[in-house]
């Protein structure tokens, strides 16, 4: 089965801090993952995705991703954590092939409380 | 501004009561598709519309339907809710279904049934 899975339910961390929210997969073929976060009483907003290419994904908000083939991970950081990143974190994989719609899988969803 | 706009935001209904939630997108997506969201169980896809007239099944379709007349709207329909159908729901688009788009959400809708 396709999948990813979010290891941690809840992150903490200190303002000013790096922090990472832990991401694994497990797909056949080529990965297509993608991190969403979503505040509270809003919809999921996209952050970035990895397609190919290089390792490190940067996206919004100066979150970046790391894709490691080899640890089947897309671990998701930030050098220096704000108070306003405080927010549910998904990862999600793409998956392919007839007759799925190339729907997204999401993993549980990790929530990141960065404290002041 | 481009979004995907969900009515009701909020709703409470009693079981067996017929219920539409609407979805529309002004983004001309081909793709849009209905989640469900609940603890511990992160997001699960509904039912998916690759286009215009064209839907179908994703992880946990039962007792709820589709359709897409238009390209833009998306309506999710309970026909007899029950009380495990309470949740919160997204509905998404994307440009194409191809594996490299990435999706938009609506802002949710919770649903309680009593």
């Amino acid at each position: 089965a396709q999948s990813v899975a979010q290891p941690e339910d809840q992150v903490n961390v200190a303002e000013g801090n790096p922090l990472t929210v832990k991401c694994t997969y497990s797909v056949s073929g080529n990965p297509y993952l993608f991190w969403y976060v979503q505040y509270p009483n809003r919809g999921l907003q996209f952050l970035l995705k990895y397609i190919t290419g290089d390792n490190l994904v940067k996206g919004s908000y100066g979150f970046e991703a790391e894709f490691n083939k080899s640890q089947t991970s897309f671990h998701l950081k930030k050098p220096s954590a704000l108070v306003s990143d405080s927010a549910l974190y998904f990862c999600a994989v793409r998956r392919s092939g007839r007759n799925t719609g190339n729907q997204f899988y999401f993993g549980t969803g990790t929530s990141l409380t960065v404290i002041p | 501004e481009a979004q995907v706009t969900q009515n009701p935001r909020y709703l409470i209904t009693v079981t067996g009561k017929k219920l539409t939630v609407t979805c529309s997108q002004n983004m001309n997506h081909e793709y849009m598709s209905w989640y469900r969201q609940d603890p511990g169980l992160g997001l699960r896809q509904i039912y998916y519309s690759m286009n215009v007239e064209v839907t179908d099944k994703g992880d946990v379709p039962e007792g709820y339907k589709v359709s897409r007349k238009e390209k833009r709207n998306f309506p999710l329909i309970l026909e007899s809710p029950s009380p495990n159908q309470t949740s919160l729901y997204f509905c998404a688009s994307s440009l194409y279904p191809d594996m490299n788009t990435e999706a938009f959400f609506g802002q949710g809708t919770r649903l309680t049934v009593v």
